[in-house]
């Protein structure tokens, strides 16, 4: 069975610095990856996912994040963070040919301090 | 635009009550999902369906219950047999292709309280 884990269930950093979030899964096959993005009482938004092609796949509001499949791990940063970043983050994975099961992380809340 | 639309936003229920949570889309998608979040465990599947008229059970689905009338409709009753209602509830929706990259697309949610 998949499944995923996110190291650091909260995540601070300052303005400005770097955001790191982790992500390692487990899976029989390469898996397709997302990170979602929430904000307080809204539902997700895709912030990037991956697919099989590029490994650093680059997403909205400045994400990026880096297939390793040595490390199965897909793993979420940006350079400098934004105070409009702190928010809750999530990492998902779905197996090809299994593409209506979706197994969430715990997620990680970031915080972003001025 | 096209999206998924969640209502109410916030529900209130007494024990013993079942509630209603309406989704509804208009995305054309085939494959709509109901999950419910609570504090530090992410996101846990409720029922899914792929298809119209039918559903199926997600890791969650005792105390609960689903329909699929419509392919852009999928309401979840939560039932007084749920022995911890109080969450936050989201709808969820894809093309529902079996081997292409499904993205999800989220409502924004409803969130229930039992007093």
């Amino acid at each position: 069975a998949q499944s995923v884990t996110q190291l650091g269930s909260h995540v601070s950093v300052s303005e400005g610095a770097l955001v790191l979030l982790r992500c390692n899964y487990s899976s029989s096959v390469p898996p397709y990856l997302f990170w979602y993005v929430q904000y307080p009482n809204q539902g997700l938004q895709l912030l990037l996912k991956y697919t099989s092609a590029a490994t650093l796949v680059k997403g909205i509001n400045g994400f990026e994040a880096e297939f390793k499949k040595s490390e199965t791990s897909f793993h979420l940063t940006k350079p400098s963070a934004h105070m409009s970043d702190a928010a809750e983050y999530f990492c998902a994975v779905s197996e090809p040919n299994y593409g209506q099961n979706f197994v969430f992380g715990p997620g990680t809340r970031l915080s972003v301090l001025p | 635009d096209g999206g998924i639309t969640q209502s109410p936003k916030y529900l209130f229920r007494k024990e013993g009550q079942n509630v209603t949570l309406s989704c509804e889309q208009n995305l054309n998608h085939d494959a709509m999902y109901w999950y419910r979040q609570d504090p530090g465990q992410g996101l846990r599947l409720i029922y899914y369906s792929q298809i119209v008229n039918d559903f199926q059970k997600g890791d969650i689905a005792e105390g609960y219950s689903v329909s699929r009338e419509k392919k852009e409709s999928f309401p979840l009753t939560v039932t007084s047999a749920q022995k911890n209602p109080t969450a936050f509830y989201l709808c969820a929706s894809t093309r529902g292709s079996l081997s292409g990259a499904n993205v999800l697309t989220f409502g924004a949610g409803s969130r229930l309280t039992v007093l």
